[in-house]
């Protein structure tokens, strides 16, 4: 069965550079969260989206920016990196609510690790 | 999303069967109650989640009890593969408005399961 896609699957940049990361849902999931889990932490939600709005929002710095696309693929933009922004970034998505009738689960992709020197 | 409450670690033989306990006694009416686990440093993985009534499926079974202030996630017959972090996350399946379930990870338990 297809799963979430995320790319690339690692990821080093220097202080102060720009990374993009993307996510490519399973078909006919239009909803996507994205999730941060730094060194020996617990993932973290950062924020997502549904049929391309923007549907909740978490602890994402504003130095980070996302948007879903029209073929529900999304990209996590994070400018001005930070030592501190190295960790694992996952990607999940899932069915629209009422499809599911109304209990639904998450699909999460195997990440990105993104470390900043 | 009502607070849950998990025992930091677990041991398990394998071939076993592995309960994991989970608190949340706030939780609402309108709450399921979820289960994810995470192996080492790879994306989170579904298991099962419930409302009231006790579920299983292939992996797991969950038992909530009757009051809905706590659950066990049972994994009937543990293997080596099992030994992951497992989170009780408990939520609004459908919220409706502009949160659209966003799974929100507290401190969960270590299962280890030993040869």
């Amino acid at each position: 069965a297809a799963g979430v896609i995320q790319s690339p699957r690692h990821l080093i940049k220097e202080k102060r550079e720009t990374a993009t990361l993307k996510c490519y849902p399973i078909p006919r999931h239009d909803t996507v969260y994205w999730y941060q889990q730094g060194p020996g932490q617990d993932p973290q939600f950062l924020i997502s989206f549904y049929e391309k709005m923007q549907s909740d929002k978490g602890s994402i710095p504003d130095r980070f920016s996302a948007q879903q696309f029209s073929d529900y693929h999304s990209e996590l933009n994070m400018s001005s990196l930070e030592l501190g922004d190295s960790a694992l970034y996952f990607c999940a998505s899932s069915l629209p609510p009422v499809w599911s009738g109304g209990a639904y689960e998450q699909f999460f992709g195997p990440g990105t690790r993104l470390t900043v020197l | 999303d009502a607070k849950t409450t998990q025992p930091p670690s677990m041991d398990c033989a394998e071939g076993r069967a592995a309960n994991l306990p989970c608190n949340h006694s706030t939780i609402s009416g309108n709450e399921y109650v979820y289960w994810y686990r995470q192996i080492h440093s790879q994306g989170p993985q579904y298991i099962i989640h419930g409302l009231k009534n006790n579920e299983t499926n292939e992996m797991a079974s969950l038992i909530i009890t009757e009051d809905r202030k706590s659950s066990t996630l049972i994994l009937p017959h543990a293997t080596l593969r099992d030994t992951a972090v497992y989170y009780c996350i408990v939520r609004v399946a459908n919220a409706g408005g502009t949160s659209y379930g966003k799974l929100t990870f507290g401190q969960g338990t270590i299962l280890t399961v030993h040869p």
